[in-house]
């Protein structure tokens, strides 16, 4: 069935520093594929998306880019901030375009320091 | 604009009994999801109700039931609890009869199952 791998945490930085979260999945079809964000006592908020290959979601300085051929959806910035400390998921959406039925990754946590 | 909103907040109940958790959905939105969150892991979707029906149903046991009523608030019932069922439960609203609109969540519901 459809799964997605995130590395596991804690990711820990400096404030500034740079940031990859790597993601992969397995899915049949063309699913979209999402980035969500919680923040603690928290919901999930939806921080990016992408709903078909070589497509590049961008939000609040983040970026991913989604890699048919690597089966990838990598989570990037360039410099972060102690704000960004959070646990971040990588989902997917067998529903190509959808948020029908995500199936989520088991998440990040990224804590960054001053 | 209240966003969606969920009841109680935390809770603790003891094994085999049941329990009701509770879920209003963003203004506008008439479709509801819920999830399982286990400690540590990515959130797992249970079922999904629009129109008072439910639409679609993740791999849950019939333990697991749900309402939606026609303000389309939401509940969701588990009976017969087991220690694996502690976890927080999300609730996501959705605006229309629509696979393709962003999920809205919910801060969850804390189980614990003693």
């Amino acid at each position: 069935g459809d799964s997605v791998t995130q590395m596991e945490g804690p990711v820990t930085l400096s404030e500034e520093a740079c940031l990859t979260i790597n993601c992969t999945y397995t899915a049949t079809g063309y699913p979209s594929l999402f980035w969500y964000v919680q923040y603690p006592g928290e919901g999930l908020q939806l921080l990016l998306k992408a709903t078909k290959a070589d497509d590049k979601g961008s939000n609040k300085g983040f970026e991913a880019t989604y890699r048919k051929e690597t089966t990838s959806f990598h989570l990037e910035k360039g410099s972060v901030q102690v704000s960004d400390s959070a646990v971040y998921f990588c989902a997917l959406s067998p529903l190509s375009g959808g948020y029908n039925k995500l199936i989520f990754g088991a998440g990040t946590r990224l804590a960054v320091h001053p | 604009d209240a966003g969606v909103t969920q009841s109680p907040t935390h809770l603790i109940k003891t094994r085999g009994q049941q329990v009701t958790l509770r879920c209003s959905p963003k203004s506008g939105h008439d479709t509801v999801s819920w999830y399982q969150q286990a400690l540590g892991q990515g959130p797992q979707f249970i079922f999904q109700y629009y129109e008072e029906e439910e639409r679609q149903r993740g791999n849950f046991p019939d333990r697991f039931s749900g309402h939606q009523f026609p303000n389309y608030s939401s509940e969701l019932n588990v009976n017969a609890l087991l220690l694996g069922d502690s976890a927080l439960y999300l609730c996501a609203s959705s605006p229309g009869d629509s696979y393709y609109s962003p999920l809205h969540f919910g801060n969850g519901t804390r189980l614990t199952v003693t």
